[in-house]
């Protein structure tokens, strides 16, 4: 079958670094994608990655590896309003998404 | 602004009783999707469309059903047959369902609750 691993839960200091793991085992692959989602409202795009390596975009970086089926977002400078969920989602040989449950950040001053 | 509007946000219903959630998007987006969320696990696919008066079965279309006659509008109906209904559905769409860097929108989701 296919699966998406990520920790349930994670706990890090205003300021610091973070990196939130994800594995997965798909029917091929077409993508991975990392979405933010505060509580109660609707997920938001951050990142996608395709090739082996790291994409920057600002204080979030994803990186991937296809051959080890692993990726994580790394958030550095935590601020308050980074706590959230981030979702882990990988599109499979059909283009459907695969979603991990996510992973709840918890940011204390 | 673009984007997609769901509603409504809150909903109560009781047994035995077919209630129908909005879904609404002023993106030109050809694909729609809905999803329903629940604690402690991934999102799970409903139904999706990719053109209109198309659509297709995700993993749990059971007790559910949808309709596509415009291509802004994704309805979906959770009927008397969905054993479990109460849990959070979300609406979203892309620009195509059949590539690879298919980013989804959201709507900002729908709680149903049976009581």
């Amino acid at each position: 079958g296919q699966n998406i691993d990520q920790p349930t839960e994670m706990t890090a200091t205003e300021g610091a670094i973070v990196q939130i793991n994800c594995t997965y085992q798909t029917s091929g692959f077409n993508g991975l994608f990392w979405y933010q989602q505060h509580a109660g409202e609707a997920p938001t795009f951050l990142s996608y990655n395709v090739l082996d390596g790291l994409e920057e975009k600002g204080r979030f970086s994803s990186f991937l590896s296809r051959s080890k089926g692993y990726s994580y977002l790394l958030l550095k400078e935590l601020q308050m309003k980074d706590s959230a969920s981030y979702l882990c989602a990988v599109m499979d040989s059909n283009y459907q998404l695969i979603w991990g449950a996510g992973t709840k950040l918890i940011i204390k001053p | 602004d673009g984007g997609i509007t769901q509603s409504p946000k809150y909903l109560f219903r009781k047994e035995g009783q077919n209630v129908t959630l909005s879904c609404e998007q002023n993106l030109n987006h050809d694909a729609m999707y809905w999803y329903r969320q629940d604690p402690g696990q991934g999102l799970r696919l409903i139904y999706y469309s990719q053109i209109v008066n198309d659509f297709q079965k995700g993993d749990i279309a059971e007790g559910y059903s949808v309709s596509r006659e415009k291509k802004e509008s994704f309805p979906l109906t959770v009927t008397s047959a969905q054993k479990n209904p109460t849990a959070f559905y979300l609406c979203a769409s892309s620009k195509s369902g059949g590539s690879g860097a298919n980013v989804l929108t959201f709507g900002a989701g729908s709680r149903l609750t049976v009581l």
